[in-house]
């Protein structure tokens, strides 16, 4: 069973901060399987890479994915406003989801 | 491209069961997997299981794996999510989450807006 860890769980930043959030795996994963979403209170999540380091379509080149093997990593340039939020990485293999537990960016 | 919509909020005894559904319009069941996932309150995400139509084939996370089926109903054009024996602990929102079959595994791109279960005495 993988377990994907995401620590700190809350993390505090100025609006225009450059934030980089924490993914790491049990075991080594396949990069191609690699997501991670934005989730707002009230709010389902939202998807925002694919692929450890593609970006979703309509999602700003402000955000940026990137690792292999155990260690993933999803980086925000510069923090705006809106990207106060829970990100939450999750991988997909032989048929199951894992989601890792979450980072809260907050306002500092 | 599919929207999804959920059953409205539920309220349950200890012990009952609850039946979430997830209407898909604007696509067709076969040509998507739909994932369900739960939060419980100020708690991150739990994937509970998955469905493929295409395959009539469910899959289930281990936590809930005794407790839980997962189904699609092509004649409703819903995917639906059950959980019996109900506890406080599954006190939570319930989401129902779509991915076109042959992408799977790749972004979940399309999302219901959540059913909030709540299990009290």
């Amino acid at each position: 069973e993988i377990v994907l860890t995401q620590s700190p769980g809350i993390l505090s930043f100025s609006p225009g901060e450059r934030v980089t959030l924490s993914c790491r795996a049990s075991q080594n994963i396949k990069r191609n399987y690699l997501t991670w979403y934005q989730q707002k209170p009230g709010q389902a999540p939202r998807p925002l890479i694919y692929g450890a380091s593609n970006r979703v379509t309509g999602i700003p080149d402000r955000f940026t994915g990137s690792g292999s093997g155990t260690d993933f990593t999803l980086t925000i340039s510069r923090l705006e406003p809106e990207d106060f939020a829970v990100y939450y990485c999750q991988h997909y293999a032989a048929s199951v989801f894992t989601f890792g537990g979450g980072t809260k960016v907050e306002i500092k | 491209q599919v929207e999804l919509v959920q059953s409205g909020a539920e309220v349950k005894k200890p012990g009952s069961s609850v039946k979430v559904s997830c209407k898909a319009s604007g696509g067709t069941l076969n040509n998507y997997a739909f994932i369900w996932i739960r939060q419980a309150p100020g708690q991150g995400l739990e994937w509970i299981g998955m469905i493929i139509p295409m395959f009539d084939t469910s899959y289930y996370g281990e936590a809930l794996r005794a407790r839980v089926t997962i189904f699609a109903d092509e004649s409703t054009g819903a995917v639906y999510m059950e959980l019996n024996n109900l506890k406080s602990e599954d006190t939570a929102v319930y989401y129902c989450a779509g991915q076109e079959a042959r992408l799977l595994g790749l972004q979940l791109d399309y999302w219901g807006q959540g059913t909030p279960v709540t299990v009290s005495s």
